[in-house]
């Protein structure tokens, strides 16, 4: 497609339940980024992937989220036993070039935004 | 560890005014500083990204500047419009990660009223 895309849009959970979320990246593009964005505030980083190799998850906020990226394209976040405080837009990003010292952007997705109740 | 704030958090000004968002940020240790803008429940989209060697980045309405050794970020923009409002966020790129790992202020709000 043109552009980064996530499902579902929207994301109801009862508290305890567990959910996934999708992300497809820009066709080509070798990085792929996991961010959440709390009402009010900035995308916090939570996890990188170049290709499928998973080089950072020191964002993740506890052993209940997992992503992955199996095929070096599609990713999915999982959240396991989903507490209130997951409630969030989780905002996936795609760049084209993997290593550092390049200047091109990255592009997001418009996010899933996951209430837990 | 690197902080962004942005100030202020949210601004309302009336159609044709021309305004001044700022961000600040505590490492002068990156390699670039890119504003973004989001539009409720979308996305965000890449307005401007300065490198570490440059002083600023132009598009249309929009001017943004960078003085790194203050730490400092402006977004100008010129003659603002109603769909200039969105929550603008400034994202500096860190160099002491070995890959593009972008830390994010918490955005202003900018309501352009007609």
């Amino acid at each position: 497609g043109a552009g980064v895309s996530q499902s579902p849009r929207y994301k109801v959970a009862k508290r305890g339940q567990d959910v996934a979320l999708r992300c497809d990246p820009i066709s080509g593009h070798v990085s792929l980024f996991w961010y959440q964005q709390a009402l009010g505030q900035g995308p916090e980083f939570l996890t990188y992937f170049q290709n499928e190799a998973q080089l950072d998850k020191s964002g993740l906020p506890s052993d209940r989220f997992f992503a992955e990226r199996p095929e070096g394209s599609v990713s999915t976040l999982k959240i396991q036993r989903t507490q209130q405080e997951d409630s969030a837009v989780y905002l996936c990003a795609s760049r084209f070039i993997g290593t550092s010292g390049a200047s091109d952007t990255q592009y997001f997705g418009p996010g899933t935004r996951l209430t837990v109740l | 560890k690197q902080e962004v704030t942005q100030i202020p958090a949210a601004l309302s000004v009336p159609e044709g005014e021309n305004l001044v968002l700022n961000c600040s940020f505590t490492d002068s240790a990156i390699y670039n500083l890119q504003w973004f803008r989001q539009d409720p429940g979308k996305g965000l989209t890449s307005l401007l990204l300065i490198q570490s060697s440059q002083r600023e980045q132009t598009s249309g309405r929009l001017n943004a500047s960078l003085d790194k050794s203050s730490g400092r970020s402006t977004l100008y923009i010129a003659a603002s419009q109603p769909g200039d409002s969105a929550t603008y966020l400034c994202a500096v790129r860190s160099r002491k990660t070995s890959y593009d790992k972008v830390i994010f202020g918490p955005g202003t709000s900018l309501s352009v009223i007609p």
